[in-house]
């Protein structure tokens, strides 16, 4: 399995206030993806990344950025979070793209009041 | 637009055998995974198809039909630790970073 770790694990905040989740990982995969899970949706796409610095966005990516500073670590920011974004969030990391298997961080409960 | 079905939730008997459906309409299809994912923890890889056929492992077995769109996970001798989601995730090409659809997924009860 990939060293991948998500801190932090559980955050309850309040409408309107700045998070930041933090993804680890410790595999060297050029490839790291957030994804929301949400009851009765699959996965969803946030942002990802395919290297330092490369970012793009995915298919739910209004209110949420990115950064990617070292190729380890993938930061993910409400920046004025809201009760819609009330979720469980999964890192996952890859070598390649799309085709490349995925592996998938413990995931953050994120409850936004 | 694209779209992966799969069933809410099934139940099945311990030491039996069940099949998990997927069905996907997509453009530019590349391949199909699927992956385990136990209640309160993280999706895990379990197979990856890209030609026809059924491709075994050990209990767990994947099957594809790139002409009807169709997928099936058959898992055999169940125990109560399959208990879990089973979800169905398309690959697309024409996109040399990303294109990974997923379906919601199939919740499997497992009762004694």
């Amino acid at each position: 399995d990939a060293g991948i770790t998500q801190s932090p694990r559980h955050k309850v905040t309040e409408t309107g206030t700045p998070v930041t989740l933090r993804c680890h990982q410790t595999e060297n995969h050029r490839y790291m993806y957030w994804y929301r899970q949400d009851p009765g949706h699959g996965l969803r796409l946030i942002h990802y990344s395919y290297g330092v610095k490369d970012t793009d966005k995915g298919e739910v990516s209004d209110g949420y950025s990115v950064s990617r500073s070292k190729t380890e670590d993938f930061l993910l920011t409400l920046e004025s979070a809201t009760s819609s974004q009330t979720s469980v969030y999964f890192c996952a990391t890859g070598l390649a793209g799309g085709t490349d298997t995925q592996y998938f961080g413990p995931g953050t409960r994120l409850t936004v009041l | 637009g694209q779209n992966i079905d799969q069933p809410t939730e099934m139940t099945a008997t311990e030491g039996a055998i069940v099949q998990i459906n997927c069905t996907y309409q997509t453009s530019g299809f590349n391949g199909l995974f699927w992956y385990q994912q136990h209640a309160g923890e993280a999706p895990t890889f379990l197979s990856y198809n890209v030609l026809d056929g059924l491709e075994e492992k050990g209990r767990f077995s994947s099957f594809l039909s790139r002409s009807k769109g169709y997928s099936y996970l058959l898992l055999k001798e169940l125990q109560m630790k399959d208990s879990a989601s089973y979800l169905c995730a398309v690959t697309l090409h024409g996109d040399s970073n990303y294109q990974l659809i997923w379906g919601a997924g199939t919740k499997l009860i497992i009762k004694p």
